[in-house]
């Protein structure tokens, strides 16, 4: 049972926009803690994808964009592409007793 | 950038402890927080423990009393002891730093008699 809460599975075709949720609540997202996002393709370690919300670091195509608002974060991808099929991870932090660096379950996008 | 190297044994009985270490090259190591990651195989990423160059460790509280990071700062190594493993600790565990794409290859550590 992740802290974080995301859809297991997502599903697009190319071109299309897909957004992916990232639901925390008042002790880690809604408590002003910043959100970071990673892809990670199979078999291989996860890359960070979006940091601080809604930031890309260098490299990162701008199809690929983050925001986040109350208790909440969102990964929006537009463009779809075949390639975009991975895991995507939701990260932040939390101040209760679930832990510290907290992670939602992954969601795993599927481009049809 | 060089990606943090890490190494360890892969096949462990129950009641073991598993052991594992990273290496940072060509990085600063100072001023950030090290962390290790764990992903049971289909599942998503649960986050162990960290600790920085001074050697101040922080755990996941659901692990805590299993779990020991200690950190070389000579080497730019830091390692992860976790003691009494079970067939629930079977997964992939990476070394990184958080907020980068500064992560280790990984290692598959099976637990089974």
């Amino acid at each position: 049972q992740s802290v974080l809460t995301q859809p297991p599975s997502l599903s697009g075709a190319p071109g299309q926009r897909v957004t992916i949720s990232c639901t925390g609540s008042s002790s880690n997202i809604g408590a002003g803690y910043d959100v970071d996002w990673y892809q990670q393709l199979p078999g291989t370690a996860p890359k960070l994808l979006i940091y601080g919300n809604s930031n890309r670091p260098s490299g990162v195509p701008d199809r690929f964009s983050g925001s986040k608002s109350g208790t909440s974060a969102s990964l929006a991808i537009t463009g779809l592409q075949v390639e975009d099929e991975a895991d995507y991870h939701c990260q932040s932090y939390d101040n209760s007793l679930s832990g510290y660096v907290v992670f939602g379950g992954g969601t795993k996008l599927t481009v049809l | 950038q060089v990606p943090p190297k890490q190494w360890g044994a892969g096949l462990l009985k129950p009641s073991e402890t598993l052991s594992l270490t990273c290496a940072v090259y060509g990085e600063s190591f100072s001023g950030y927080y090290w962390s290790w990651i764990r992903q049971p195989p289909g599942k998503g990423l649960q986050w162990i423990g960290e600790i920085n160059h001074s050697g101040s460790p922080n755990y996941n509280p659901s692990l805590k009393s299993r779990v020991t990071i200690l950190v070389d700062t000579s080497k730019k190594q830091f390692s992860l002891r976790l003691t009494s493993v079970t067939a629930a600790d079977t997964a992939v565990y990476y070394c990184a730093r958080l907020g980068t794409s500064f992560w280790g290859q990984g290692t598959l550590v099976t637990v089974s008699s």
